[in-house]
Protein backbone atom coordinates (compact mmCIF):
# COMPACT_ATOMS: atom_id res chain seq x y z
CA UNK A 1 0.00 0.00 0.00
CA UNK A 2 1.01 3.49 0.17
CA UNK A 3 1.95 4.33 -3.66
CA UNK A 4 2.62 7.35 -5.04
CA UNK A 5 3.49 7.90 -9.00
CA UNK A 6 4.72 10.21 -11.20
CA UNK A 7 4.43 10.87 -15.14
CA UNK A 8 6.25 11.15 -16.86
CA UNK A 9 8.98 9.48 -14.98
CA UNK A 10 11.39 11.83 -17.92
CA UNK A 11 10.71 14.60 -19.94
CA UNK A 12 12.70 16.45 -22.38
CA UNK A 13 11.44 20.25 -23.57
CA UNK A 14 12.65 23.33 -25.06
CA UNK A 15 13.49 26.50 -23.58
CA UNK A 16 10.65 28.90 -23.17
CA UNK A 17 7.89 25.93 -23.73
CA UNK A 18 5.63 24.39 -20.49
CA UNK A 19 5.92 21.03 -19.14
CA UNK A 20 3.53 19.36 -16.35
CA UNK A 21 4.28 16.96 -13.91
CA UNK A 22 1.70 14.50 -12.56
CA UNK A 23 1.80 12.98 -8.98
CA UNK A 24 -1.00 10.10 -7.78
CA UNK A 25 -1.27 8.17 -4.87
CA UNK A 26 -2.27 5.43 -5.81
CA UNK A 27 -4.19 3.50 -2.97
CA UNK A 28 -4.99 6.40 -0.56
CA UNK A 29 -6.18 9.61 -0.35
CA UNK A 30 -3.61 12.61 0.28
CA UNK A 31 -4.81 15.57 1.92
CA UNK A 32 -1.63 17.41 1.86
CA UNK A 33 1.32 16.65 -1.53
CA UNK A 34 5.02 17.96 -1.50
CA UNK A 35 7.23 18.82 -4.14
CA UNK A 36 10.52 18.84 -3.81
CA UNK A 37 13.72 19.08 -6.32
CA UNK A 38 17.02 17.28 -5.94
CA UNK A 39 20.12 17.95 -7.75
CA UNK A 40 22.39 15.05 -8.42
CA UNK A 41 23.68 13.56 -5.18
CA UNK A 42 21.83 16.54 -3.64
CA UNK A 43 19.39 16.51 -0.71
CA UNK A 44 15.90 17.37 -1.47
CA UNK A 45 14.88 20.76 -1.96
CA UNK A 46 11.34 21.16 -0.90
CA UNK A 47 9.55 23.71 -3.14
CA UNK A 48 6.38 23.81 -2.32
CA UNK A 49 3.18 22.19 -0.09
CA UNK A 50 -0.12 21.32 -1.98
CA UNK A 51 -3.16 20.96 0.04
CA UNK A 52 -5.95 19.84 -1.60
CA UNK A 53 -8.79 22.14 -2.50
CA UNK A 54 -6.54 25.32 -1.72
CA UNK A 55 -3.53 27.14 -2.97
CA UNK A 56 0.25 25.85 -2.58
CA UNK A 57 2.41 26.96 -0.10
CA UNK A 58 5.64 28.13 -1.75
CA UNK A 59 9.15 28.14 -0.20
CA UNK A 60 11.24 30.96 0.16
CA UNK A 61 13.19 31.73 -3.02
CA UNK A 62 10.78 29.52 -5.70
CA UNK A 63 8.51 31.50 -8.00
CA UNK A 64 5.35 30.53 -7.63
CA UNK A 65 4.71 32.42 -10.92
CA UNK A 66 7.05 29.54 -12.48
CA UNK A 67 6.35 26.73 -10.66
CA UNK A 68 2.62 26.27 -10.56
CA UNK A 69 0.70 23.38 -8.71
CA UNK A 70 -2.33 21.91 -8.16
CA UNK A 71 -3.82 20.03 -5.98
CA UNK A 72 -7.28 19.75 -7.31
CA UNK A 73 -8.43 16.15 -5.95
CA UNK A 74 -7.36 14.06 -3.01
CA UNK A 75 -5.25 11.67 -5.50
CA UNK A 76 -3.45 14.44 -7.90
CA UNK A 77 -1.15 17.36 -7.71
CA UNK A 78 0.68 18.37 -11.01
CA UNK A 79 3.41 20.65 -11.25
CA UNK A 80 3.54 22.57 -13.80
CA UNK A 81 7.31 24.38 -14.60
CA UNK A 82 6.23 27.65 -16.84
CA UNK A 83 8.41 29.05 -19.89
CA UNK A 84 11.33 26.76 -18.64
CA UNK A 85 15.15 27.49 -18.88
CA UNK A 86 17.87 25.27 -18.91
CA UNK A 87 18.56 26.02 -15.19
CA UNK A 88 15.10 24.36 -14.61
CA UNK A 89 16.52 21.26 -15.62
CA UNK A 90 16.68 18.69 -12.29
CA UNK A 91 14.68 15.51 -11.16
CA UNK A 92 11.69 16.64 -9.86
CA UNK A 93 9.79 14.61 -6.98
CA UNK A 94 6.55 14.68 -4.97
CA UNK A 95 5.45 13.27 -1.84
CA UNK A 96 2.22 12.25 -0.79
CA UNK A 97 1.05 12.46 3.08
CA UNK A 98 -2.44 10.53 3.65
CA UNK A 99 -5.18 12.23 6.41
CA UNK A 100 -4.33 9.38 8.91
CA UNK A 101 -0.66 9.98 9.69
CA UNK A 102 2.54 12.47 9.10
CA UNK A 103 4.39 9.63 6.88
CA UNK A 104 5.43 10.73 3.99
CA UNK A 105 5.39 8.47 0.34
CA UNK A 106 7.60 9.62 -2.24
CA UNK A 107 7.43 9.35 -5.76
CA UNK A 108 9.68 7.54 -8.43
CA UNK A 109 10.89 11.37 -9.60
CA UNK A 110 10.50 13.11 -12.81
CA UNK A 111 13.82 14.23 -14.42
CA UNK A 112 13.30 17.13 -16.39
CA UNK A 113 15.89 18.36 -19.12
CA UNK A 114 15.34 21.94 -20.74
CA UNK A 115 17.17 22.53 -23.69
CA UNK B 1 14.10 27.24 13.08
CA UNK B 2 14.62 23.85 12.30
CA UNK B 3 17.56 21.97 10.84
CA UNK B 4 19.14 18.66 10.24
CA UNK B 5 23.38 18.17 9.91
CA UNK B 6 24.68 15.15 8.33
CA UNK B 7 28.50 15.85 8.77
CA UNK B 8 29.62 12.68 6.24
CA UNK B 9 29.18 13.35 2.87
CA UNK B 10 30.26 9.45 2.42
CA UNK B 11 31.04 7.07 4.59
CA UNK B 12 32.85 3.64 3.13
CA UNK B 13 32.89 0.24 5.36
CA UNK B 14 33.83 -2.99 4.76
CA UNK B 15 31.24 -5.68 4.66
CA UNK B 16 30.20 -7.37 8.17
CA UNK B 17 31.76 -4.18 9.75
CA UNK B 18 29.60 -1.89 12.14
CA UNK B 19 28.21 1.71 10.71
CA UNK B 20 27.01 4.64 12.05
CA UNK B 21 25.82 7.28 10.11
CA UNK B 22 25.38 10.60 12.39
CA UNK B 23 22.60 12.98 12.27
CA UNK B 24 22.11 16.03 14.52
CA UNK B 25 19.34 18.21 14.76
CA UNK B 26 18.56 21.55 16.00
CA UNK B 27 14.72 22.27 16.94
CA UNK B 28 13.23 24.19 19.92
CA UNK B 29 10.69 21.66 20.89
CA UNK B 30 9.92 18.24 19.90
CA UNK B 31 10.75 16.95 16.74
CA UNK B 32 9.95 13.29 15.32
CA UNK B 33 12.79 12.20 13.26
CA UNK B 34 13.18 9.98 10.43
CA UNK B 35 15.57 7.96 8.21
CA UNK B 36 14.93 7.54 4.34
CA UNK B 37 17.28 5.63 2.10
CA UNK B 38 17.48 5.94 -1.62
CA UNK B 39 18.98 2.99 -3.16
CA UNK B 40 20.39 3.27 -6.73
CA UNK B 41 17.67 4.43 -8.84
CA UNK B 42 15.10 4.10 -6.59
CA UNK B 43 12.75 6.55 -5.09
CA UNK B 44 13.12 7.35 -1.40
CA UNK B 45 11.83 5.17 1.04
CA UNK B 46 11.33 5.29 4.89
CA UNK B 47 13.85 3.30 6.71
CA UNK B 48 12.74 4.55 10.10
CA UNK B 49 10.76 6.58 12.58
CA UNK B 50 11.81 7.68 15.92
CA UNK B 51 8.22 7.30 17.11
CA UNK B 52 8.21 3.50 16.39
CA UNK B 53 11.45 2.17 18.05
CA UNK B 54 11.89 -0.62 15.50
CA UNK B 55 14.23 -2.31 13.67
CA UNK B 56 14.51 -2.39 9.85
CA UNK B 57 17.12 -4.37 8.06
CA UNK B 58 18.72 -4.19 11.07
CA UNK B 59 19.14 -0.59 11.24
CA UNK B 60 18.45 0.91 14.73
CA UNK B 61 18.35 4.77 15.72
CA UNK B 62 18.03 6.16 18.94
CA UNK B 63 17.18 9.69 19.88
CA UNK B 64 19.39 11.61 21.97
CA UNK B 65 17.31 14.88 23.27
CA UNK B 66 20.45 15.89 25.22
CA UNK B 67 22.64 15.81 22.43
CA UNK B 68 20.56 16.12 19.86
CA UNK B 69 21.08 13.04 17.46
CA UNK B 70 19.20 10.46 15.82
CA UNK B 71 22.42 8.17 14.46
CA UNK B 72 21.60 5.85 12.59
CA UNK B 73 23.27 2.36 13.36
CA UNK B 74 24.16 -1.10 12.14
CA UNK B 75 26.08 -3.72 14.10
CA UNK B 76 27.31 -5.69 10.44
CA UNK B 77 26.76 -3.54 7.50
CA UNK B 78 25.91 -5.90 4.02
CA UNK B 79 27.08 -4.88 0.65
CA UNK B 80 23.48 -4.54 -0.58
CA UNK B 81 23.12 -1.64 2.11
CA UNK B 82 25.11 0.96 -0.19
CA UNK B 83 22.92 3.49 -1.01
CA UNK B 84 22.04 7.38 0.06
CA UNK B 85 20.67 7.87 2.95
CA UNK B 86 18.89 11.04 4.70
CA UNK B 87 17.75 11.69 8.10
CA UNK B 88 14.94 14.30 8.01
CA UNK B 89 12.70 15.96 10.70
CA UNK B 90 9.34 17.02 11.33
CA UNK B 91 9.11 20.05 13.49
CA UNK B 92 5.87 20.07 15.50
CA UNK B 93 4.63 23.56 13.88
CA UNK B 94 5.93 22.67 10.09
CA UNK B 95 2.73 21.28 9.01
CA UNK B 96 3.96 18.05 8.10
CA UNK B 97 6.74 19.82 5.99
CA UNK B 98 10.11 17.38 6.06
CA UNK B 99 13.57 19.01 6.85
CA UNK B 100 16.11 16.69 5.30
CA UNK B 101 20.03 16.34 6.15
CA UNK B 102 22.55 17.02 3.07
CA UNK B 103 22.43 13.41 3.21
CA UNK B 104 25.31 10.31 3.76
CA UNK B 105 26.47 8.20 0.67
CA UNK B 106 27.28 4.89 2.14
CA UNK B 107 29.48 2.25 0.08
CA UNK B 108 29.80 -0.85 1.65
CA UNK B 109 32.79 -2.64 0.21
CA UNK B 110 33.06 -6.73 -0.23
Amino acid sequence: GAVVSQHPSWVICKSGTSVKIECRSLDFQATTMFWYRQFPKQSLMLMATSNEGSKATYEQGVEKDKFLINHASLTLSTLTVTSAHPEDSSFYICSARSHKGREQYFGPGTRLTVT
Amino acid sequence: AQRVTQPEKLLSVFKGAPVELKCNYSYSGSPELFWYVQYSRQRLQLLLRHISRESIKGFTADLNKGETSFHLKKPFAQEEDSAMYYCALIGGTSYGKLTFGQGTILTVHP
